[in-house]
């Protein structure tokens, strides 16, 4: 089983609204990644989680409070977000740090307004 | 610095052979990777090389290094409807974390 799953699959919030995105995988996998996408381009990496321990955060803005409550699980807690943050934000897991696999989720497709 | 660079379009018919290219310049790279995403999804790991390799071969994917130009190549042989989606490129460096940077992506457009 190489899935990981994402909820919810689309959300619209407004810039007052506090709201979590969620992400689950069962593979044993002890690295976990946020990444955004906007339309057209790469996906950028936000966030690695090892360990449940917080690695790397790429200078993302604090309306963005990423938390992984187990090893299978990574929650990405949104607050005063600006429409600009419109995306699809997608989560992926590896083995660990050093493993060359990094498995996606569907994403989470957002919309600010 | 990091950076990778990929064709924008590549439009063929049902049948024919693809072949999507990618240049990176750190040549630090350890392991090059080839995802696809269809509209509306996720990123698949469509299959990957070590940078001691010169080429893979998985099925209608057959993945080309080259290290001394820095060129990656993935050939879809027998290139069907379904492998239309954006193909990207990505490479991971030797700095004890498995970051993944990623090239602008190739659109394959599929046609009947």
């Amino acid at each position: 089983d190489t899935e990981v799953t994402q909820t919810p699959k689309h959300l619209v919030m407004g810039m007052t609204n506090k709201k979590s995105l969620k992400c689950e995988q069962h593979m044993g996998h002890r690295a976990m990644y946020w990444y955004k996408q906007k339309a057209k381009k790469p996906p950028e990496l936000m966030f690695v989680y090892s360990y449940e321990k917080l690695s790397i955060n790429e200078s993302v803005p604090s309306r963005f409070s990423p938390e992984c409550p187990n090893s299978s699980l990574l929650n990405l807690h949104l607050h005063a977000l600006q429409p600009e943050d419109s995306a699809l934000y997608l989560c992926a897991s590896s083995q660990g740090l050093s493993s060359y696999e990094q498995y996606f989720g569907p994403g989470t497709r957002l919309t600010v307004t | 610095g990091e950076d990778v660079e990929q064709s924008l379009f590549l439009s063929v018919r049902e049948g024919d052979s693809s072949v999507i290219n990618c240049t990176y310049t750190d040549s630090s790279s350890t392991y090059l990777y080839w995802y696809k995403q269809e509209p509306g999804a996720g990123l698949q790991l469509l299959t990957y090389i070590f940078s001691n390799m010169d080429m893979k071969q998985d099925q209608r994917l057959t993945v080309l290094l080259n290290k001394k130009d820095k060129h990656l190549s993935l050939r879809i042989a027998d290139t069907q409807t379904g492998d239309s989606a954006i193909y990207f490129c990505a490479e991971t460096v030797n700095s004890g974390y498995s970051t993944l940077t990623f090239g602008k992506g190739t659109m394959l457009l599929v046609s009947p």
